[in-house]
């Protein structure tokens, strides 16, 4: 499953709303798909698992949703901490594959 | 603290082996399943290879299988990457992820919830 997220960047301010969409070629089956955060030398970060629990600690702020092949990953206000770049993971079909990232940079 | 530490990488030349360490601490180990993924330079995340949390299942993707092997060793809390016949697609940083999969659901969820911070491999001549 080839999963195309975008925008590819994501240009906003601190208190602002994101919205990171992820679009899978097929349906995502049990609605397999997680989303991580990753900033520069840093470990990546469980944010979201199956499309819409948020991981353990994991402020309610990031929130996602969606089904079959349209997912969305909502940051509901931006905190300096967050401008990162995020990735979707599909789990429901195997091998299992990521999306190639959303930028999120501070306008 | 719950931690992965990722060791071994380094340059090497095609055809060469090296192996890759993770050293894990501040949880049980023994009780998950494990994944290597890597990140080729300004690429995107790939899942490489998986090991149940007894080494009773493993599977690899198929640009690899054959050439890698991932093993564990549960008393001294470490997961290995044996990496031979290196490629230069093989250039990456490779990271040690954890599966959440309790012992109890008999298998692995195939998300991660505990990643390391990466070794960088760079096969070259």
């Amino acid at each position: 499953i080839v999963l195309t997220q975008s925008p590819g960047t994501l240009s906003l301010s601190p208190g602002e709303r994101a919205t990171l969409s992820c679009r899978a070629s097929q349906s995502i089956s049990n609605s397999f798909l997680a989303w991580y955060q990753q900033k520069p030398g840093q470990a990546p970060r469980l944010l979201i698992y199956g499309a819409s629990s948020r991981a353990t600690g994991i402020p309610d702020t990031f929130s996602g949703s969606g089904s079959g092949t349209d997912f969305t990953l909502t940051i509901s206000r931006l905190e300096p901490e967050d401008f990162a770049v995020y990735y979707c993971q599909q789990y429901g079909a195997s091998p299992i594959t990521f999306g190639q990232g959303t930028r999120l940079e501070i306008k | 603290q719950v931690q992965l530490v990722e060791s071994g990488g380094g340059v090497v030349q095609p055809g060469r082996s090296l192996r890759l360490s993770c050293a894990a601490s501040g949880f049980t180990f023994s009780s998950y399943g494990m994944h290597w993924v890597r990140q080729a330079p300004g690429k995107g995340l790939q899942w490489v290879a998986v090991i149940w949390y007894d080494g009773g299942n493993k599977f690899y993707v198929d640009s690899v299988e054959g050439r890698f092997t991932i093993s564990r060793d549960n008393s001294m809390n470490t997961l290995y990457l044996q990496m031979n016949s290196l490629r230069a697609e093989d250039t990456a940083v490779y990271y040690c992820a954890r599966d959440p999969a309790p012992i109890a659901a008999g298998g692995v969820y195939w998300y991660f919830d505990l990643w390391g911070r990466g070794t960088l491999v760079t096969v070259s001549s």
